[in-house]
């Protein structure tokens, strides 16, 4: 089975610019997170999506939005964008189920300027 | 809310020895499950091992096993026969079973595992 996908692997923004991640998880996984990684933070949950809703929310300011299609791919956008917002982004996927093991895609480095 | 700690920031290993990264976590419930996630360079992550809290026996793959204390909070990672490859960044985490709402992981801020040839 392929992995967890992420596009793109790196983007370079402009404070104020807007941006989306993509996230396509592993065939036949239903759930989608995001979490935001970066050195004085750690990993940070922002989102997860199951079956094109959301259940389940970080601590993140309404800048921060996603989505899930019908074949479970998901979405980031990150709106006005800020200097801090210079992370990678991290998507897991799962089925979502009891078994409850999430893995990740590779991430998508994004530097804000 | 739960939380997560990994004390050391950095740790080294000698090639072909053991190591222990260790993990505290606080939470209120009674089931749960707990994962150790490794990070190389490369930055993708990878899950080592799960521990589901309701079963007392601790996990084991290869070289990887857990020491948990469910008393104590406490779930410690060993490596034994440490190899170069297992250089990278090592994450605890935590996840309710309740799932739903509640299926987030929390994860400890790290620790830095080299290893000397």
């Amino acid at each position: 089975k392929a992995g967890v996908t992420q596009t793109p692997r790196y983007l370079i923004k402009t404070r104020g610019q807007q941006v989306t991640l993509s996230c396509s998880p592993i065939s036949g996984h239903r759930s989608v997170s995001w979490y935001q990684q970066t050195p004085g933070q750690g990993l940070q949950f922002l989102f997860e999506y199951f079956s094109e809703t959301q259940r389940n929310k970080g601590n993140f300011p309404g800048r921060f939005s996603g989505r899930q299609f019908s074949n479970s791919r998901s979405e980031m956008n990150v709106s006005t964008l800020e200097l801090g917002d210079s992370a990678l982004y991290l998507c897991a996927s799962s089925t979502g189920g009891t078994s409850y093991e999430q893995y990740f895609g590779p991430g998508t480095r994004l530097t804000v300027t | 809310a739960q939380t997560v700690t990994q004390s050391q920031p950095e740790m080294s290993v000698q090639e072909a020895e053991t190591v222990t990264l260790s993990c505290t976590y606080d939470t209120s419930e009674s089931d749960y499950y707990l994962f150790w996630y490794k990070q190389p360079p490369s930055r993708q992550m990878i899950l080592v091992i799960r521990q589901e809290a309701y079963k007392q026996q601790n996990a084991t793959e290869n070289r990887f096993s857990v020491n948990f204390q469910k008393a104590a909070k406490s779930f410690s990672l060993k490596i034994s026969d440490s190899q170069l490859g297992d250089a990278a960044m090592y994450f605890c985490a935590y996840r309710s079973v309740l799932g739903g709402a509640n299926s987030k992981l929390t994860f400890g801020k790290g620790i830095t595992l080299s290893v000397r040839p």
